[in-house]
């Protein structure tokens, strides 16, 4: 069966610092992977999606920017963290192929401070 | 008018009574509907997707979809204080399969 991994679970950090969360799915072969924030009280807004390594979409201009390294490995980085940024960060991966359902980890929740 | 509409509620009905939420969407194009159930401080879980008009049953759940009306809603049987989160409705925009578009989300409370 599929697992997706996100670490880390939570993470605090000061206005203008770096940021790296990282997501990696076990159990398939060259899935579609996403990055979403969730904002409290607010819903899920797409950031990047990826249909293959080195495959970055982005829907959002932003600070914020993903890459794909691997074929079940997916990297969101920031050079320098601003207050909007706190949020839920969920990865999710996709089968890539239609109607794609896709399926969540178990998310980050970052505070910028 | 928003890609995929949901009403925030709280929507809350005793224990035992049939939970209806509803979704509407933009696109007459749209192929794909999902539910996702999210608890409190947790990831979004897939519980039903439906892609042809008409109803899809999975134990106590129900999706319903009306594709003329552009409408889906998911339906909750013999409702459970466990079943009690936020209902998030997700929908493919815009042609295309990679990518779908979540609404808001319904909180429901079911009421012991």
């Amino acid at each position: 069966s599929q697992t997706i991994h996100q670490w880390p679970a939570t993470l605090v950090q000061p206005v203008g610092s770096p940021l790296s969360l990282e997501c990696t799915v076990e159990g398939t072969s060259n899935p579609n992977l996403y990055w979403y924030r969730q904002a409290a009280g607010r819903g899920l807004q797409l950031l990047f999606y990826s249909v293959g390594i080195g495959q970055i979409s982005s829907e959002v201009p932003q600070n914020l920017s993903a890459s794909r390294p691997q074929d079940r490995q997916f990297i969101l980085s920031s050079k320098k963290l601003l207050l909007s940024d706190s949020g839920f960060y969920l990865c999710a991966w996709g089968t890539g192929r239609t109607p794609n359902e896709q399926y969540f980890g178990p998310g980050t929740r970052l505070t910028v401070t | 008018q928003k890609e995929v509409e949901q009403n925030s509620g709280p929507l809350s009905v005793p224990e035992g009574a049939i939970a209806s939420l509803n979704c509407t969407y933009s696109d007459r194009g749209s192929q794909s509907f999902f539910w996702y159930r999210q608890y409190s401080g947790k990831s979004p879980e897939l519980i039903m997707s439906i892609y042809s008009n008409g109803d899809k049953e999975d134990g106590r759940f129900t999706a319903q979809l009306n594709k003329a009306s552009q409408y889906v809603s998911l339906l909750i049987r013999d409702s459970q204080p466990s079943d009690s989160a936020t209902y998030l409705c997700a929908v493919n925009i815009r042609g295309g399969y990679q990518k779908v578009t979540f609404g808001t989300g319904t909180k429901l409370q079911v009421i012991p």
